[in-house]
């Protein structure tokens, strides 16, 4: 169990730019998570996988943000034509199938939108 | 729509001594868990302990223990025994059993640990 890991940690970009952040989840979980926390607040639920399918997506994600989790494996979450508003810290997390198994969270990627 | 409410956004706790941290909830499910996060300043997510809405007795893990009151819909963590390594923010989160796959968090509560 090597944990979840996000890539990048720390992502400074220019408004109207596009970002793209990995997640590699714990191997053999077969859900996946992603979250956005902004300061002074819990994470907020974006978007989830199972396996490849994306099966529940937040209406905060709005049409600039997309996921993919093309085998099952890692995901990549993109935001195109970010806005300042968009900074916040994006969490990846995963679990096993089913039942109480808790959210297993990576350290994140703090974006911050100039 | 399930909610989470942390009504304490700080705290201050001599080390050695116990802390209970307050989280009220409301969920029209019928069947539910109560989850509990630590976040250190460097900004991972740990998991710190589950109670499921059925279960009879409270949870407990080393330190951590929950303090589950269905009927008052609330669910308070309880550490026992406080450390320095216990300063953090604290989060309380709930999910349905059934439907969806959301986690709710609430606000947090920023525990320190005076020496």
């Amino acid at each position: 169990d090597t944990g979840v890991s996000q890539d990048p940690r720390h992502k400074i970009t220019k408004r109207g730019q596009n970002v793209t952040f990995r997640c590699d989840p714990i191997s053999e979980h077969n859900r996946l998570y992603w979250y956005r926390q902004t300061l002074g607040q819990g994470p907020e639920f974006l978007t989830y996988f199972q396996n490849e399918a994306q099966l529940e997506k937040s209406r905060l994600l709005s049409d600039r943000f997309s996921a993919e989790r093309p085998k099952g494996s890692f995901s990549t979450l993109e935001i195109q034509r970010t806005e300042q508003g968009d900074s916040a810290m994006y969490l990846c997390a995963s679990r096993r199938d089913g039942g109480d198994s808790p959210l297993h969270f990576g350290n994140g990627t703090r974006l911050t939108v100039t | 729509a399930q909610k989470i409410t942390q009504t304490q956004p700080g705290m201050f706790v001599q080390e050695k001594e116990a802390v209970t941290l307050d989280c009220t909830y409301d969920t029209s499910d019928p069947s539910y868990g109560l989850f509990w996060y630590k976040q250190p300043s460097s900004g991972e997510m740990i998991f710190l302990i589950y109670q499921g809405s059925y279960d009879q007795q409270n949870a407990t893990e080393g330190r951590y223990s929950l303090n589950f009151q269905k009927a008052r819909k609330s669910a308070n963590l309880v550490i026992s025994a406080s450390q320095l390594g216990d300063s953090a923010m604290y989060f309380c989160a709930m999910r349905p059993n059934f439907g969806n796959e959301k986690l709710t968090f609430g606000t947090g509560t920023r525990l320190t640990i005076i020496p």
